[in-house]
């Protein structure tokens, strides 16, 4: 079955860049995507990419896809202590628009 | 627009409890799906509704009934709550893409 992965904590300094990682198995994906969701929050829509994409620059994020190697990852450019929350990676499958999601990165970002 | 949401935002029951969980979306979408999350395990899709008048099982489905009340509204049902659906639970809606946006989350504690 479909199964997505990601690593669990981040740790990075304020300026610095942060990278997180996902990796998924549904070579069939047609939309890959990230959400962040803040302590008490839902899930937050932050960027997405279409599966023929290897790449799509939003202001701060950069989300690069590998689909050779399945892997998908969102930098974030000069992290801020806002960024810090959990990452969620995401993909699509079936025509019931379904999606499976990884477990979520907690990214902390320290002064 | 409000986008999705959800009541109540917390609830506390008793084991054997029952109550129904409400969420609607005022993006005229027409695919809606309930979510669970658990630490450490991401999100798990309970059920989701792909279009009025329809509604297929997810992965955890079992203790969970859900109604399709109409096009804005999908409410999540549990009629003898166990211990184990100790949770925060997630409403989302999705339009012609596989984009979903969530709702604040519900967070249920089951004694």
């Amino acid at each position: 079955g479909e199964d997505v992965e990601q690593s669990l904590f981040l740790s990075v300094r304020e300026g610095d860049s942060s990278v997180i990682n996902c990796t998924y198995t549904d070579s069939s994906s047609t939309y890959l995507y990230w959400y962040k969701q803040e302590p008490g929050a839902g899930l937050q829509l932050l960027t997405y990419i279409f599966s023929n994409m290897d790449m799509k620059q939003d202001q701060r994020l950069t989300v690069l896809l590998n689909k050779k190697d399945k892997h998908l990852s969102l930098r974030i450019a000069d992290t801020q202590t806002g960024d810090s929350a959990i990452y969620f990676c995401a993909e699509s499958y079936s025509s019931a628009r379904q999606l499976t999601f990884g477990s979520g990165t907690q990214l902390t970002v320290l002064p | 627009n409000a986008g999705v949401t959800q009541t109540p935002k917390f609830q506390v029951l008793k084991t054997g409890q029952s109550m129904t969980l409400q969420c609607a979306q005022d993006m005229n979408h027409n695919s809606m799906y309930w979510y669970r999350q658990d630490p450490g395990m991401g999100l798990r899709l309970i059920y989701y509704s792909a279009s009025e008048g329809t509604t297929d099982k997810g992965e955890v489905p079992n203790g969970y009934n859900v109604s399709r009340l109409n096009k804005r509204e999908f409410s999540l049902r549990l009629e003898s709550a166990a211990p184990s659906q100790t949770s925060v639970y997630f409403c989302a809606s999705g339009g012609d893409t596989d984009t979903q946006y969530f709702g604040p989350g519900t967070r249920l504690t089951v004694l």
